[in-house]
């Protein structure tokens, strides 16, 4: 069985400061990963995701995530926070050719960005 | 402007009601599926269509009934629900559905349910 591991439920950052959002994940074979964030009363937005290649995957509003195998990681950053950031953040995982019908969805990080 | 739309965007129903929700999306996707967004749990994936054929149905109660006329258009159809049953009910499409799709998923607003 796969699952995804959100272990913070709320990130408070200061503005400007960099900020990290973490997912750790468990699967068989290959990972497809994603990070998506939802503002309040929005359903989710993709940010960005890694299949294969380069471990560093930039995404959309500057975010960037970092795979490592090894450490079954998956990371979501940004160098500088911004108060608009102040989210909701899903790290989702499937297994590679399992399709979305086998997608697992983390429980969620609040993301708070102090102005 | 997103290119999935969820209709109603809340919706407070009895227990004995019966109620339908609604997506659509202009994304010209093939696949469309529904989940179940409750607070402090994962998104619950609850049904796949892929090409208007249910290819997932994650082993939902029947008092949710699922139906997809075409590749646009998604209906839930909801009866005799319970208290628990109160959530937020995304629609979601992407592009083929199939088992090498790792095209993004593209959500709509959700439909804000309670039973009461």
């Amino acid at each position: 069985a796969q699952s995804v591991a959100q272990p913070e439920d709320q990130v408070n950052v200061a503005e400007g400061n960099p900020l990290t959002v973490k997912c750790t994940y468990s699967v068989s074979g290959n990972p497809y990963l994603f990070w998506y964030v939802q503002y309040p009363n929005r359903g989710l937005q993709f940010l960005l995701k890694y299949i294969t290649g380069d471990n560093l995957v930039k995404g959309s509003y500057g975010f960037e995530a970092e795979f490592n195998k090894s450490q079954t990681s998956f990371h979501l950053k940004k160098p500088s926070a911004l108060v608009s950031d102040s989210a909701l953040y899903f790290c989702a995982v499937i297994r590679d050719r399992g399709g979305y019908q086998k997608v697992t969805f983390g429980t969620g990080t609040k993301l708070q960005v102090i102005p | 402007e997103t290119g999935v739309t969820q209709t109603p965007r809340h919706l407070v129903m009895g227990m004995t009601n019966k109620k339908s929700l609604k997506c659509e999306q202009h994304l010209g996707h093939n696949a469309m599926y529904w989940y179940k967004q409750s607070a402090k749990k994962p998104l619950e994936l609850m049904f796949v269509y892929n090409f208007k054929e249910q290819t997932e149905n994650n082993s939902v109660p029947s008092r949710f009934s699922p139906e997809c006329p075409n590749s646009s258009h998604l209906f839930l159809h909801l009866h005799t629900l319970q208290p628990e049953d109160s959530a937020l009910y995304l629609c979601a499409s992407s592009q083929d559905g199939g088992r090498g799709d790792n095209s993004p998923l593209h959500f709509g607003n959700g439909t804000r349910l309670t039973v009461t």
